[in-house]
């Protein structure tokens, strides 16, 4: 069974920086790209960033870019996502997710909050 | 970047009914988009891929089309489960773009 479990949520203060983690299992990790989606309360869906396999390829939403770094270790399954000069603007859940575009493989974490709050 | 807009917005419709929901791509984007559903407090699920193939496990009440720049979603008799938010994702290229959502509730 496919599992991403997100966790580094939590409430930082405008400016601060923050890592979200995500652990992978029930599938080759090292074999996809991944994804971190966010969502802002009551608002809809924004892709933030894009990791390909074995990270050579890296994009970013510009709302994020120069200050968001995600990253990955194949080794330990895992996805992450340095969160720095954060702003009140940046408050929502995000989602670690396998976008299987043209393909039937598609899976999101549960989310963890992200709350920048003075 | 791509920009998906999607109609309507919020739709209000009744158990049995038929339901089509639309996003339109700013250039083609040949059949590189997936549908997604959402329920309150949950992740997305994806209910179709390359814009007309349904996703695993997905009842076959949910079905798509399109290509280029305009894409469906049809729900051809809603469900009291089907009650959600949907969304609309392009994949053909980065930054990847969302649209911005249809609310279906019930009438």
């Amino acid at each position: 069974e496919v599992q991403l479990v997100e966790s580094g949520g939590g409430l930082v203060k405008p400016g601060g920086s923050l890592r979200l983690s995500c652990a992978a299992s029930g599938f080759t990790f090292s074999s996809y790209s991944m994804n971190w989606v966010r969502q802002a309360p009551g608002k809809g869906l924004e892709w933030v960033s894009s990791i390909s396999s074995s990270s050579s390829y890296i994009y970013y939403a510009d709302s994020v870019k120069g200050r968001f770094t995600i990253s990955r270790d194949n080794a330990k399954n895992s996805l992450y996502l340095q969160m720095n000069s954060l702003r009140a603007e940046d408050t929502a859940v995000y989602y670690c997710a396998i976008l299987g575009d043209g393909y039937n493989f598609d899976y999101w974490g549960q989310g963890t909050l992200v709350t920048v709050s003075s | 970047d791509i920009q998906m807009t999607q109609s309507p917005s919020s739709l209000s419709a009744s158990v049995g009914d038929r339901v089509t929901i639309t996003c339109r791509a700013s250039q083609g984007i040949r059949n590189d988009l997936g549908w997604y559903q959402q329920k309150p407090g949950k992740a997305p699920k994806r209910l179709i891929y390359a814009a007309s193939s349904l996703q695993s496990g997905v009842p076959s009440r949910f079905s798509g089309s399109g290509s280029g720049t305009e894409f469906t979603l049809t729900i051809s008799s809603l469900q009291p489960e089907d009650f959600a938010t949907y969304y609309c994702l392009q994949h053909n290229s980065y930054p990847r773009t969302f649209g911005q959502g249809t609310k279906l509730e019930i009438k």
